[in-house]
């Protein structure tokens, strides 16, 4: 399978633990993204990266979010000192340099903050 | 600022029956949208994008989308609702990002049930 990956898919964590998550994109797309999606809303933005440079990210991502992408392949997204309001699907999205916009998501983790 | 309205949070229909998921979208300019899909505990799939050509946009699984400018939606149907067409649909508009990226914004989304 030559998908979009995550790991965990699920994540049990005690508020003001540090949590990390993984995404590996499709092999040849150099753009990834980040969401969040809480129970019945739709998936929102967090941030972006075009190879190893992250460019862009929303107002959502707190200081306690970190994202990075050092060799411009898989993405690691940390949550420090997690608060139940934190608790949500991280999808991970990837996409290809061109004009098509499609963007191909992962499976998600799930995290649940006691 | 791009964004998309669901007009219905649940529709249901009877198998063998026709689909309408109703969007409209928020644009300055001639936006790219997109359909996607999502199974309970799977990924979000992509149904069928608009991105500038046909109006008539036909995806995956039987499903397509009208783009109607006139009318800002991009409803999305189907002829015969199927049992396995029961999920979550999101109705998604594209922003463009620094360096050519882009940002998805999604509605809050359809839940489609299909009874027998």
């Amino acid at each position: 399978d030559t998908g979009v990956s995550q790991d965990p898919r699920h994540k049990i964590t005690k508020r003001g633990q540090n949590v990390t998550f993984r995404c590996d994109p499709i092999s040849e797309h150099n753009r990834l993204y980040w969401y969040r999606q809480t129970l019945g809303q739709g998936p929102e933005f967090l941030t972006y990266f075009q190879n190893e440079a992250q460019l862009e990210k929303s107002r959502l991502l707190s200081d306690r979010f970190s994202a990075e992408r050092p060799k411009g392949s898989f993405s690691t997204l940390e949550i420090q000192r997690t608060e139940q309001g934190d608790s949500a699907m991280y999808l991970c999205a990837s996409r290809e340099t061109g004009f098509d916009e499609t963007q191909y998501f992962g499976p998600g983790t799930r995290l649940l903050v006691l | 600022a791009q964004s998309v309205t669901q007009l219905d949070s649940h529709v249901s229909v009877s198998e063998g029956t026709p689909v309408l998921l109703r969007c409209n979208y928020s644009s300055s300019y001639s936006p790219s949208l997109f359909w996607y899909v999502q199974h309970p505990n799977k990924g979000l799939q992509l149904l069928l994008k608009y991105t500038s050509a046909a109006t008539l946009v036909k995806g995956i699984n039987g499903f397509e989308a009208e783009f109607k400018k006139s009318e800002t939606s991009f409803h999305l149907t189907k002829p015969s609702a199927h049992m396995s067409d029961a999920a979550e649909y999101f109705c998604v508009v594209s922003l463009g990002l620094t360096g050519g990226g882009n940002k998805l914004t999604f509605g809050t989304g359809t839940q489609l049930k299909v009874e027998l």
